[in-house]
């Protein structure tokens, strides 16, 4: 089955302490993104990547990192996560992009950093 | 940066009825998309619209896009409970970049 599978689904973590979310797409897609949900600001994006080894800030980076070293892979890192983080995060794919192509949800992580 | 504005914040309707929901953005565009995300669940997408294009339909979808006014509407026929859900447009710009950008959503509440 086509998806974008991210883990964990839930997540409570303390002040500084590193993490990782991991996202992995099994349709040979170019174009990954990391956003995250907030209530009453919709839907931002934190990093997004074109290709292997090709990222770039979105809207919201600060205390964010991402790597892009396999086309399949693109984890969010959070080096040392503070409460203004906890949100609902969401990875997505796309074949090549938003300009021609939908993009492929994960099902969420739920982030709470207390 | 918020794109589209999604009209109204929510909606509730009687199993049957159409359900119609828009978006107004604010520059010009690429595209624009309809997602559906079910309560804390990834988002679905649901149809693209070109700036090329007026009217598209999939299935109970139909969604129509006017450039000149900068808008789209989502009209689902026909609702069913399983309808229930946020709606969201987003769109892409035309100067390149492959970014979606997404509206706040439409809560839409289908009674049984």
């Amino acid at each position: 089955e086509a998806q974008v599978t991210q883990n964990p689904r839930y997540l409570i973590t303390v002040t500084g302490k590193k993490l990782t979310v991991t996202c992995s797409q099994n349709m040979n897609h170019e174009y990954m993104s990391w956003y995250r949900q907030d209530p009453g600001l919709g839907l931002r994006q934190i990093y997004y990547s074109m290709n292997v080894e090709v990222t770039d800030k979105g809207d919201v980076p600060e205390g964010y990192k991402v790597s892009r070293k396999e086309k399949r892979n693109f984890p969010l890192i959070l080096e040392s996560p503070s409460p203004n983080q906890t949100s609902l995060y969401f990875c997505a794919s796309s074949l090549s992009g938003g300009r021609n192509y939908g993009y492929t949800f994960g099902s969420g992580t739920r982030l709470t950093v207390v | 940066s918020q794109q589209g504005e999604e009209d109204p914040q929510a909606l509730s309707i009687q199993e049957g009825e159409n359900a119609t929901m828009n978006c107004s953005y604010k520059t010009s565009i690429n595209n624009l998309q309809w997602y559906r995300q079910n309560s804390g669940r990834g988002l679905v997408h649901l149809i693209l619209i070109r700036s090329n294009e007026r009217e598209k339909h999939s299935g109970r979808l139909r969604v129509t896009l006017d450039t000149s006014k900068k808008s789209s509407s989502l009209l689902i026929t026909a609702s069913r409970a399983a309808d229930t859900a946020s709606y969201f447009c987003a769109t892409t710009s035309r100067r390149g970049s492959e970014k979606l950008v997404f509206g706040k959503g439409t809560k839409l509440t289908v009674n049984p």
